[in-house]
């Protein structure tokens, strides 16, 4: 079992509908961030997050500690946020090492026009 | 630099050959992740440095891979005897912390064909 999972797998949006990627976690967690991976591999952060909700923009992510959850939302997607987005959290006591981070697999989100 | 920067950005190389990838990481940082994402894999961790400290490598997935971090900054990653299965997206991160609950900043990645 993988200590980060990301749902769905895949997701293709028309333009303009709300977008919903939801992560889940087993370890203990400093923080989580949500990556956004473009097909040319360049991998951007989008957001760290260790509770409550953050906005930028168009992009929502809120955690919920006890719940060991997390969801990115975009608004009013467009065709430009085709990307794979990874969730991937912060655990002090994984591998017995400080601060690694740990991956999902991603969710690849293609907004039809 | 204003981010953290690899290079090359895509290396080819014949099976057998060794490689070097290089990360050069925002002024600063004193913490920096190697990575590693194959075709259709997630994120994979190699290697940790933070500051001083003996390195993390408990995610070098062998002893063809090793890596060097110069001065407290410019880390490479080296690989040895390439095979074809490391063919991959090295990606490198650094961060203020000793641990990724500081923000973490990625580079662009190096991507590597073993042909």
């Amino acid at each position: 079992k993988n200590e980060v999972e990301q749902s769905p797998q895949n997701l293709t949006a028309q333009e303009g509908e709300f977008i919903t990627i939801n992560c889940s976690y087993s370890v203990g967690i400093s923080a989580l961030h949500w990556l956004q991976q473009h097909p040319g591999g360049g991998i951007v952060s989008l957001f760290m997050l260790s509770s409550g909700k953050k906005k930028h923009g168009r992009l929502i992510a809120t955690i919920n500690i006890q719940e060991k959850h997390s969801s990115l939302h975009i608004t009013a997607s467009h065709p430009r946020d085709s990307a794979v987005y990874i969730c991937a959290v912060s655990s002090m006591n994984y591998g017995g090492s400080q601060g690694n981070l740990i991956f999902g697999k991603g969710t690849k989100l293609s907004v039809k026009p | 630099g204003a981010g953290v920067s690899q290079s090359p950005s895509n290396k080819v190389t014949e099976k057998g050959k060794d490689v070097e990838l290089r990360c050069d990481p925002i002024s600063g940082h004193t913490a920096l992740y190697w990575y590693r994402q194959s075709l259709g894999q997630g994120l994979e961790f190699l290697i940790y440095f933070q500051g001083n400290s003996a390195p993390d490598k408990s995610g070098l997935p062998s002893d063809r891979f090793s890596a060097e971090r110069t001065g407290g900054s410019v880390s490479t990653l080296t690989i040895q005897r390439t095979q074809q299965e490391d063919s991959a997206v090295y990606l490198c991160a650094s961060s203020l912390g000793a641990s990724m609950g500081t923000e973490a900043f990625f580079g662009q990645g190096t991507r590597l064909t073993v042909v």
